[in-house]
């Protein structure tokens, strides 16, 4: 069974810019989280979505945002790119909230 | 504010030895405690849970230990083997709350 894809794997854009992330969950999972993993330190919640609804949000401003679609993939948008954005992003999925999470391999983003 | 501690980030342990990997919260409403392992260019991996109304859970090679009076929990491998080298990441959540993760330890186990 294929587990958590995400695309694309590495990605560089400049500040200002505009980027769209997405995530395929694991055949079967309803619930998709975002995480940001800065260079030396663990992953920060950004999202959690079920059902096609956000479920829980951490401490990042509005220029983030994200969606789920009918079909349990997930978009991770972030708008005004900021150096401070350079970073792992990744995509965790689950058969619900409280259950499991499984990661994908992240997409790397780079800001200049 | 750091709610979830690593406050070792490495540690170098020679094979077949054991590996004792700590972590610190300060949350004490946190009911439960995971501990991912990551490879470079891969997500984390699960390896294994402890609810707070435990103090032991045991899986193979890893044992994770809670101490809730002390707000600590720690990882035990053994014994060590080289492809356990990756960073482990202690990560703790209340109720189906997000997962806050630590900084990670990076364990390097060496021949």
């Amino acid at each position: 069974d294929a587990g958590v894809t995400q695309s694309p794997t590495h990605l560089i854009k400049t500040r200002g810019q505009h980027v769209t992330l997405r995530c395929s969950p694991i055949s079967g999972h309803k619930s998709v989280s975002w995480y940001q993993q800065v260079l030396g330190q663990g992953p920060q919640f950004i999202f959690q979505y079920y059902e096609k609804e956000e479920r829980g949000r951490g401490n990042f401003p509005d220029r983030f945002s994200a969606r789920q679609f009918p079909n349990y993939s997930s978009e991770l948008n972030v708008n005004a790119l900021l150096l401070g954005d350079s970073a792992l992003y990744l995509c965790a999925s689950s058969f619900g909230p409280p259950d499991e999470q499984f990661f994908g391999p992240g997409t790397r983003l780079t800001v200049l | 504010d750091q709610q979830v501690k690593q406050n070792s980030p490495s540690l170098s342990v020679q094979e077949g030895r054991i590996s004792i990997l700590n972590c610190d919260y300060t949350n004490s409403m946190f009911d439960y405690f995971l501990w991912y392992k990551k490879y470079p260019a891969e997500g984390p991996t699960f390896l294994i849970s402890i609810s707070s109304i435990k103090d032991k859970n045991e899986d193979g090679r890893f044992t994770v230990f809670l101490n809730k009076s002390a707000k600590h929990l720690s990882l035990h491998i053994v014994p060590s083997q080289p492809g356990d080298s990756a960073v482990y990441f202690c990560a703790a959540r209340r109720n189906t709350d997000k997962l806050i993760f630590g900084t990670g330890t990076r364990l390097q186990v060496f021949p």
